[in-house]
């Protein structure tokens, strides 16, 4: 069955640290992979996506992804967290015609 | 431009009482989304639609149905609401197979 895997509910980071989010996907073929950020009482919104080429991928206010098919991962990255990313992000995996299958989450916080 | 609207922001309604939550997006999209957000679940596909005069089931659709008699709108109905479907709800749209899904601020729903 297809499924997203987000292994950690929640990461506390200091400001200006490093940061890794961890995303694990099941999917049967080559997969679309999204990244998208959700500030509190707000909709989501797009950081970045896979679809084929480079594995690296850039995306919106400093991150990153990187996308390993032989770990089935897709883990975003940005070398220095700002306070204002404190927010929940979701990775989310092509699931067919448009339909997208979303991971539970990972809440960030970040500690001044 | 707006992107995507819907109506209402959010909804208190006593258990048994028919609710139609409205989606209406000005980008043209062919599909259209709705999903329901519950804590450490991610977000749930309930309902999709490709293309105007089609929709189709997603992952939870028991107790909802939806309408597409144009590109713009995408209603949501509860027939006869349950506190189990007290939930945050997204309506997203995307405009090529396996693309980026926009979302619209979404609609909080407490069911009584």
């Amino acid at each position: 069955a297809q499924s997203v895997t987000q292994p950690d509910i929640h990461i506390t980071v200091s400001e200006g640290a490093s940061l890794e989010l961890r995303c694990n996907y099941s999917y049967g073929a080559t997969p679309y992979l999204f990244w998208y950020v959700q500030s509190p009482g707000q909709g989501l919104q797009l950081l970045l996506k896979y679809f084929s080429g480079d594995t690296l991928v850039q995306g919106i206010k400093g991150f990153e992804a990187e996308f390993k098919r032989s770990q089935s991962s897709f883990n975003l990255r940005k070398p220095s967290v700002h306070w204002s990313d404190a927010a929940e992000y979701f990775c989310a995996v092509g699931g067919g015609y448009n339909k997208l299958i979303f991971g539970a989450g990972t809440r960030l916080a970040v500690h001044p | 431009i707006a992107g995507i609207t819907q109506a209402p922001t959010s909804q208190i309604l006593a258990a048994g009482r028919r609710m139609t939550l409205r989606c209406t997006q000005d980008m043209r999209h062919n599909a259209m989304y709705w999903y329901r957000q519950d804590l450490g679940l991610g977000l749930r596909l309930i309902h999709y639609s490709n293309t105007a005069g089609t929709t189709g089931k997603g992952e939870v659709p028991d107790g909802y149905s939806v309408s597409r008699a144009n590109t713009d709108d995408f209603p949501l109905t509860l027939a006869s609401a349950v506190p189990s479907q007290t939930s945050v709800y997204f309506c997203a749209s995307s405009d090529i197979p396996s693309g980026e899904q926009f979302f619209g601020p979404g609609t909080r729903l407490t069911v009584l």
